[in-house]
């Protein structure tokens, strides 16, 4: 079965980088577009960019575009995010999903890791 | 910019039940619908605006083209209390509604 696993929960101080993974099961990685979004504590979600697993493209939200960035090993099955010069407002839950096969929509979905930016 | 009618409501079991979203410029039927629960990540629903994802039970339907779309709940069941979210795929950046509460009367 399809499954994308995240990595764990993180705590950083403001101004430093994190970065997440997210390895994938159950499929051919690198048929299947990932996407990442975020969700801080009682908002909606916000998409922060998606990768080509296949050719390696990407594609930013703008207003992460400066900060974020999507890379894959595909001999792991895994997909990272690194977001840098962390604040406050960074905090949230970050997910990974998979673009869906047959019309957009992201059809299976990581766990969720929480990072923490706090001083 | 993707807008969400009602913000929150509160239902019985069996209700029928109507979410609607309303996008700033049109968007044909570039539309997901997904149901998160607290402390999970979002389940999808409904792409395209009206297909229904594989393993959706069949009383979620979605419909709309254009700007206004809506995802009904035809006969509301105990699991089905979470919140809704629209999502837009047609220009970047892809953008969630704000969501709509549903939870028990």
């Amino acid at each position: 079965q399809v499954q994308l696993v995240q990595s764990g929960a993180e705590v950083r101080k403001p101004g430093a980088s994190v970065k997440v993974s997210c390895k994938a099961s159950g499929y051919t990685f690198i048929s299947y577009p990932i996407h990442w979004v975020r969700q801080a504590p009682g908002q909606r979600p916000e998409w922060l960019g998606w990768i080509n697993v296949g050719n390696g493209n990407t594609k930013y939200s703008q207003n992460f575009q400066a900060r974020v960035t999507i890379t894959t090993v595909t001999s792991a099955n895994t997909a990272y995010i690194e977001v840098s010069s962390l604040t406050s407002g960074d905090t949230a839950v970050y997910y990974c999903a998979r673009d869906a096969p047959l019309a957009p929509g992201f059809d299976y979905w990581g766990q969720g890791t929480l990072v923490t930016v706090s001083s | 910019q993707l807008t969400q009618s009602p913000s929150s409501l509160s239902a019985s079991v069996g209700d029928r039940v109507t979410i609607t979203c309303r996008a700033s410029q049109g968007i044909t039927t570039y539309v997901a619908w997904y149901q998160q629960k607290p402390g999970k990540a979002p389940k999808l629903l409904i792409y395209g605006a009206s297909t229904l994802h594989s393993g959706v039970p069949s009383r979620f339907s979605g419909s709309g083209s254009g700007t206004d779309f809506s995802l009904t709940i035809s006969s509301l069941q105990p699991e089905d209390f979470a919140t809704y979210y629209c999502q837009q795929f047609k220009t970047y950046p892809l953008t969630f509604g704000p969501g709509t509460k549903v939870d028990i009367k």
